[in-house]
């Protein structure tokens, strides 16, 4: 079946505009995850939507980030005035939920702001 | 606190050699364990979970790891290790139960294959 999506696969924008990120999940998945991950470096963990509950949010770097999941499918993860700091891969990832927790990831977003 | 330690950042290994990489985890309780592998370029790929059981379970691309509740440790292992290998490898943890269901990252541990 098909996997998680992403798009774009590549974004640059520059300093101060806003960014749209696009996640399919696996369909069936319950649970969606963004991440994001800098050059080089491990996962930093952003949101986590688990079916119709309020989302874990304890990641998000700053109210400059969010991200709403519509209809328990599709999730976008907006970024408002992107900083050059904004720069790296974003990933999304998606478990069926319940006592099913690993993660399934999409192929990752990779923004650089200019 | 809940985490993951995986103690080598960067590991170097010849092509049909042996190879282990590490990851200890401080958690309250009985863990989900994971490793993923990330080849350039690539997102994560799951290799290998442990839910209960055999304490030694199997994955893709003939990988093994074991859990080790005493030492609280998840081991990686590969008996003889292909260039394809060369790839940056996570551990992760989770909970087995509750209405939080994230996964505690490790750092990641960065495989180079010598030819």
């Amino acid at each position: 079946g098909a996997g998680v999506s992403q798009s774009p696969s590549n974004k640059v924008t520059e300093k101060g505009k806003d960014v749209e990120l696009r996640c399919d999940p696996i369909s069936g998945h319950t649970a969606l995850y963004w991440y994001r991950q800098s050059l080089g470096q491990g996962l930093e963990f952003l949101i986590y939507f688990q079916g119709n509950s309020a989302p874990d949010k304890s990641g998000l770097p700053s109210d400059r980030f969010s991200a709403e999941r519509t209809g328990g499918s599709v999730s976008t993860l907006t970024i408002q005035r992107t900083q050059q700091e904004d720069s790296a891969v974003y990933l999304c990832a998606s478990s069926l939920g319940g006592g099913a927790i690993e993660q399934y990831f999409g192929p990752g977003t990779r923004l650089t702001v200019t | 606190a809940q985490s993951v330690t995986q103690p080598d950042i960067h590991i170097t290994v010849s092509e049909g050699a042996s190879l282990e990489l590490r990851c200890n985890y401080s958690y309250g309780a009985t863990p989900y364990l994971f490793w993923y592998v990330q080849s350039p370029g690539q997102g994560l790929q799951l290799l290998l979970k442990y839910f209960s059981g055999d304490t030694l379970v199997q994955g893709i691309k003939g990988f093994e790891a074991e859990f080790k509740r005493s030492q609280s440790s998840f081991n990686l292992r590969k008996p003889s290790v292909h260039w394809s290998d060369a790839a940056e490898y996570f551990c992760a943890v989770g909970a087995n139960a509750g209405n939080n269901r994230k996964l505690i990252w490790g750092l990641g541990t960065s495989l180079a294959v010598n030819p």
